[in-house]
C-alpha cells in the first residue's frame, strides 16, 4: 500500500527560529501533496496544496510567507515554518494521494505527523 | 451549514456491539467519500472509501452511502476496545482544487470492555 514518510516526528524549537518538515512518498509518485494542521481536540485543517514543480495553493487565512512549501520532486514536499511563535505549536500532517483508479479521487494517505512545540 | 457534519460524541459502545457512525454533507454533487480513524496523538489512517450508493463491507467495517439523502455512515461490528478512536468522515467536493479532501469534525468512539 501507499506509504508516506514524514520527518521529524517531534521537534522543539525556540521562538523566532525556523523549522523544516519533510514529507516523502516512498512507493509511489505524488504529484500532489497536502499539508494539514491539527490543534488539540480539533479536526484537521488544510493549510495548503502542494503541486510538484509549481507554487503551492494556500487556504484562506494561511500565511504563505510564514509557511513555506516546496515540492521539488514527485516524492518530496517540505514545509518550513519560519520565525516560529508559540501559537504555531501544533500537529502538522502531510498527505499524498495514493495510487488508485481513478487516480484523481483515490484516497489520501497520511504521514505520521510532526508535533511542533515552540518555546 | 458545514460541508461535512458529524456528531462529535463520544459514542459509547459496549464491547462486541455494533457502533454506528453517521456523516451528512451539504454538496449534493460530492462523489467520493472516505472514513479515517485517528488515535489520539496519531495521524489519520484510512479505513474505507466508497463511491457508489449502497453498502461496502471490509472485515468488521461497513460503509453505507445514500447520495439522495446526502449521508454516509460507518458500521463497526463486534466493536473492540482497540476501536476506541476518533472517526473522521471526509469527501471530495465537486470542483475541489487538487481534489482536496474536506473533513468533518470527527466522532469520538469509546468501546467499553
Amino acid at each position: 500500500g501507499a506509504v508516506v514518510s514524514q520527518h521529524p516526528s517531534r521537534v522543539i524549537c525556540k521562538s523566532g527560529t525556523s523549522v523544516k518538515i519533510e514529507c516523502r512518498s516512498l512507493d509511489f509518485q505524488a504529484t500532489t501533496m497536502f499539508w494539514y494542521r491539527q490543534f488539540p481536540k480539533q479536526s484537521l485543517m488544510l493549510m495548503a496544496t502542494s503541486n510538484e514543480g509549481s507554487k503551492a495553493t494556500y487556504e484562506q487565512g494561511v500565511e504563505k510567507d510564514k509557511f513555506l512549501i516546496n515540492h521539488a520532486s514527485l516524492t518530496l514536499s517540505t514545509l518550513t515554518v519560519t520565525s516560529a511563535h508559540p501559537e504555531d505549536s501544533s500537529f502538522y500532517i502531510c498527505s499524498a494521494r495514493g495510487q488508485g483508479h481513478p487516480f484523481y479521487n483515490s484516497p489520501l494517505h497520511f504521514g505520521n505527523g510532526t508535533r511542533l512545540t515552540v518555546t | 451549514q458545514k460541508e461535512v457534519e458529524q456528531n462529535s460524541g463520544p459514542l459509547s459502545v459496549p464491547e462486541g456491539a455494533i457502533a454506528s457512525l453517521n456523516c451528512t454533507y451539504s454538496d449534493r454533487g460530492s462523489q467520493s467519500f472516505f472514513w479515517y480513524r485517528q488515535y489520539s496523538g496519531k495521524s489519520p489512517e484510512l479505513i474505507m472509501f466508497i463511491y457508489s450508493n449502497g453498502d461496502k463491507e471490509d472485515g468488521r467495517f461497513t460503509a453505507q452511502l445514500n447520495k439522495a439523502s446526502q449521508y454516509v455512515s460507518l458500521l463497526i461490528r463486534d466493536s473492540q476496545p482497540s476501536d476506541s478512536a476518533t472517526y473522521l468522515c471526509a469527501l471530495i467536493a465537486p470542483k475541489a482544487a487538487g481534489n482536496k479532501l474536506t473533513f468533518g469534525g470527527g466522532t469520538r468512539v469509546l468501546v467499553k470492555p
